[in-house]
């Protein structure tokens, strides 16, 4: 299994410029979530997903859209670029809960800078 | 809403010293995980901890969970190089599937 796969390691983008952030598990997990990671502000939510055509929105949704077409993969789309979006995301995925809660796994990162 | 914070932000000890790092939340938590985060890398998974007032150990690792559910703490004995890294509490409400964060304390160890 690869696990969570995310592209591109690295984006550097100019402000107003729109991309996605590609994100992909084959372990067949229910739950996806995207994170930013900032100095001293941990490791916060952006979106996530609790199974296929359903997201919802963590701490920090706004200026992130985010879609969830198949159980594998959950793009995460920045609409207009602005340099308070610089930050490393992490896509994580894991089982969803029941009676126990499951370990999350997580991808390698994508470092994005704008400009 | 739902708030986890970890003290403390930042440690730097000598190799074979203890280190501790603490993680509060403003809420009962269902359970608590703990990350490790190497420089460079992603969080990795460690534990889990359900019960209220459960200790579990991984070799010099000890992770403790409140009886009131609402703090955890991980406590290293002897440190070692290898320990580098952020380390991070993430709780679980009793309903929903969402884990929030601490702030995480990351850990530097001097040879």
């Amino acid at each position: 299994n690869a696990g969570v796969t995310q592209t591109p390691k690295f984006q550097v983008l100019k402000t107003g410029q729109s991309m996605t952030l590609q994100c992909a598990q084959d372990m067949n997990h229910e739950y996806m979530s995207w994170y930013r990671q900032d100095p001293g502000m941990g490791l916060r939510l952006i979106h996530y997903s609790v199974g296929a055509g359903i997201t919802d929105q963590g701490e920090v949704p706004n200026g992130y859209n985010v879609s969830r077409s198949t159980t594998e993969d959950f793009p995460l789309r920045l609409l207009s670029a602005a340099p308070s979006q610089t930050s490393v995301y992490f896509c994580a995925s894991k089982r969803r809960q029941g009676a126990a809660s499951y370990e999350q796994y997580f991808g390698p990162g994508t470092r994005l800078t704008v400009t | 809403g739902q708030q986890v914070m970890q003290i403390p932000q930042y440690q730097h000890v000598q190799e074979g010293e203890d280190f501790t790092t603490y993680c509060n939340s403003s809420t009962t938590l269902s359970n608590i995980q703990w990350y490790k985060q190497r420089p460079g890398g992603h969080p990795v998974f460690l534990i889990q901890l359900v019960k209220s007032g459960e200790v579990k150990k991984q070799k010099r690792l000890t992770f403790q969970f409140g009886e009131a559910k609402k703090n955890s703490s991980l406590h290293i004995t002897a440190t070692q190089t290898t320990d580098v890294g952020t380390y991070f509490c993430a709780g679980r409400k009793s309903s929903g599937d969402k884990l929030t964060f601490g702030t995480g304390t990351r850990l530097a160890v001097r040879p």
